[in-house]
This record gives structure tokens, sequence and C-alpha cells, in this order.
């Protein structure tokens, strides 16, 4: 059975600074994922996917997330923090097992202070 | 970019009433569509997914005649919350992908508050 832990709740870094959110997931195959961003009462947007090809994902916003196997781990990383990168942010795992339906983490909450 | 829309956005009604909601593919053909629930400040809790001309496939404890779904064309997935109640208020989003099967594409999401 797959599943995805988003490790920290919520995060708060100040602006210019590196963001990190934390992802482990756990599948029987191999794995298709993604990093999804929420602003307060809109849906989801794609910030980026891993569908077994580079490991290392760009996205848009500058933000990019590295798939380490070994480690089961799929962290989204920022290098400079923006005001507009407070959301909430979800992990989700996916993979062929009943049909690609998708798991999604708790979400991480990410302040940006001033 | 694949573009996924989501109908109302918001809707407040009377405790009873019965409540639509269209989530409609706008630049591709969604094979496949999935509703979602998400209570405040939780995860999404994925409710039913639905292939196009086929019966919608139900999560457990998700009540089918209470949450009807439609996918009768590539472009449009209809849900219905039937008789509803203030517990059933909540933010309800739809996304939609093709048959590659990834990734999904998100609606904006429909804010349903019952009186």
């Amino acid at each position: 059975a797959q599943s995805v832990t988003q490790l920290d709740s919520h995060v708060s870094v100040s602006e210019g600074t590196p963001v990190l959110l934390r992802c482990n997931y756990s599948s029987s195959y191999s794995p298709s994922l993604f990093w999804y961003v929420q602003h307060p009462n809109k849906g989801l947007q794609l910030l980026l996917k891993y569908t077994s090809a580079a490991t290392l994902v760009k996205g848009i916003n500058g933000f990019e997330a590295e798939f380490k196997k070994s480690e089961t781990s799929f962290h989204l990383t920022k290098p400079s923090a923006h005001m507009s990168d407070a959301a909430e942010y979800f992990c989700v795992v996916s993979d062929a097992t009943g049909g690609f339906k998708t798991i999604f983490g708790a979400g991480t909450r990410l302040f940006v202070k001033a | 970019g694949a573009v996924v829309s989501q109908h109302p956005s918001w809707v407040i009604c009377k405790s009873g009433t019965s409540v639509k909601i269209e989530c409609r593919s706008l630049d591709f053909q969604a094979t496949t569509m999935f509703w979602y629930r998400q209570f405040p400040k939780q995860s999404l809790m994925l409710m039913a997914t639905s292939n196009e001309g086929s019966k919608a496939t139900y999560e457990q404890g998700v009540e089918k005649d209470k949450f009807l779904i439609n996918h009768a064309s590539l472009t449009l997935s209809t849900l219905t919350v039937t008789s509803a109640h203030p517990e059933d208020s909540s933010f309800y989003i739809c996304s939609a992908r093709d048959f590659r099967g990834q990734p999904q594409h998100f609606g904006d999401g429909t804010r349903l508050s019952i009186l």
C-alpha cells in the first residue's frame, strides 16, 4: 500500500532564505510523486512531478525536488523564499495500484516572514 | 496548460435542498475525474473516482446516495449533494486527468455552506 508522510505540519522562514519542505513516501511499485500548492480557498496547482526520469526535478516558481529512492524521500526546496510562496503544500504519491489512485500527505503550511 | 473549471465557486443553501457542482476540463479529454472533500486546515479526502461512461467508484465511508456523481462526457462530471445538511458543509474539489494518467489537474474548488 502506498502512503506519504509530510514531516512538518508548518514551516516558517524569512523572506530571501531557503525553503525545505520534507516528504517521505511508501510505495510497492515505481511511484510517481508530485508537489502541489494550495492558496486559501483555492484549488491545487501542480508545482512539479517525478515520473521515473531525472531524479532532480525542477518546477515552477523556482521550486525543485529530489527523488531519493534509498531514503524514500522527495523533499521540496527553493533557494530563496518570497512572500507569495506562503501557502499550503501537499506531497502526493501515485502508483499503478488501484488505477493510479493518488494519496495526499497531510500538508505543510509555509509561513514567510518579511 | 491543462485547465479544469469548477462551478460554482461558492454556494449557500438551506438544509434539505440538493446542490449540483460541475467540473469541466476545458482543453483536454478527461477520461477520469476525481472528487475530493477538504475540511478546514486538513488534507484532501478522496470521495470517488469516475471514469467517463461508467459508474463512479466510491471510497469507503462515502454515501453513494448522498453524493451522486455523473460523468457522462469526456469534459464534464457533476457532483450532486442530495438533501444537504449542515454537516455536508465543506470545500469540494474536483480533478481530472487524461488517458496518460498523470498528473491530475485541479479545479479551484467549491465552498458549500448549508444553513
